[in-house]
């Protein structure tokens, strides 16, 4: 039972031309994350929802936005990617109150730019 | 500064032999919270293990066991009888309530487990 889904798994796009990840849950968490990484890294934050409020990380490029249209759904929209782009983009929820709690993973896209 | 180190970057081992996997984790906040996920090929994080830093009692779960020792800010984790399955990448993790709940990852252990 997939509790943290996103699609595509696999994403082809061409440099400069716009892409839209997106990722759903069935937790009902609070807390959605959005995770960048590239070959033998860790994954790096690039942004998060708290509900609606977006937490954008300092050194997240303007190149990439998000939308939360509701609790289940998330998007990332990556809107002039380049070559330094293509990595593996990794959707996590958690369910946050008074302490953090265990982040989930979805199986993430793995995005090539050509 | 927070920081979590997994300073072995590859670790080799042959079916049934134990291993270790080491992380050294910084911060000054009493109160946080460590983290284990492994990532196979697939790609997908999967989370082992959550312990705050007020319970340094270990743990133990099949052939997986961690051993948390504030004293030396340590959080490793040990497999037992090593599976060809196992065979992934283990990345260690550090919450803190004052980070705005944000995770600091290492940067991973690539295990191999040749049958």
């Amino acid at each position: 039972d997939a509790m943290v889904i996103q699609n595509p798994r696999y994403q082809v796009t061409q440099f400069g031309k716009p892409v839209t990840l997106s990722c759903s849950q069935t937790l009902n968490h609070n807390v959605m994350y959005w995770y960048q990484q590239k070959s033998s890294q860790a994954p790096k934050l690039l942004f998060h929802y708290y509900d609606k409020d977006f937490n954008n990380e300092a050194d997240t490029p303007d190149n990439f936005q998000s939308r939360r249209p509701n609790t289940s759904f998330c998007f990332l929209d990556i809107r002039s990617p380049g070559l330094g782009d293509a990595a593996m983009y990794l959707c996590a929820t958690s369910r946050v109150s008074s302490a953090p709690d265990t982040q989930y993973f979805g199986p993430g896209t793995r995005l090539t730019v050509l | 500064a927070q920081k979590v180190t997994q300073a072995q970057t590859e670790i080799s081992v042959v079916e049934k032999e134990d291993v270790t996997l080491d992380c050294v984790y910084e911060t000054r906040d009493t109160t946080y919270y460590l983290f284990w996920y492994k990532q196979p090929p697939s790609g997908e994080l999967v989370f082992l293990i959550r312990r705050n830093s007020f319970d340094e009692q270990n743990e133990i779960s099949g052939r997986y066991s961690w051993n948390f020792q504030k004293s030396t800010s340590s959080f490793n984790f040990t497999i037992t009888a090593s599976q060809v399955v196992d065979s992934a990448v283990y990345f260690c993790a550090l919450i803190r309530p004052a980070g705005g709940f944000k995770t600091i990852f290492g940067a991973g252990t690539r295990l191999f487990v040749k049958a």
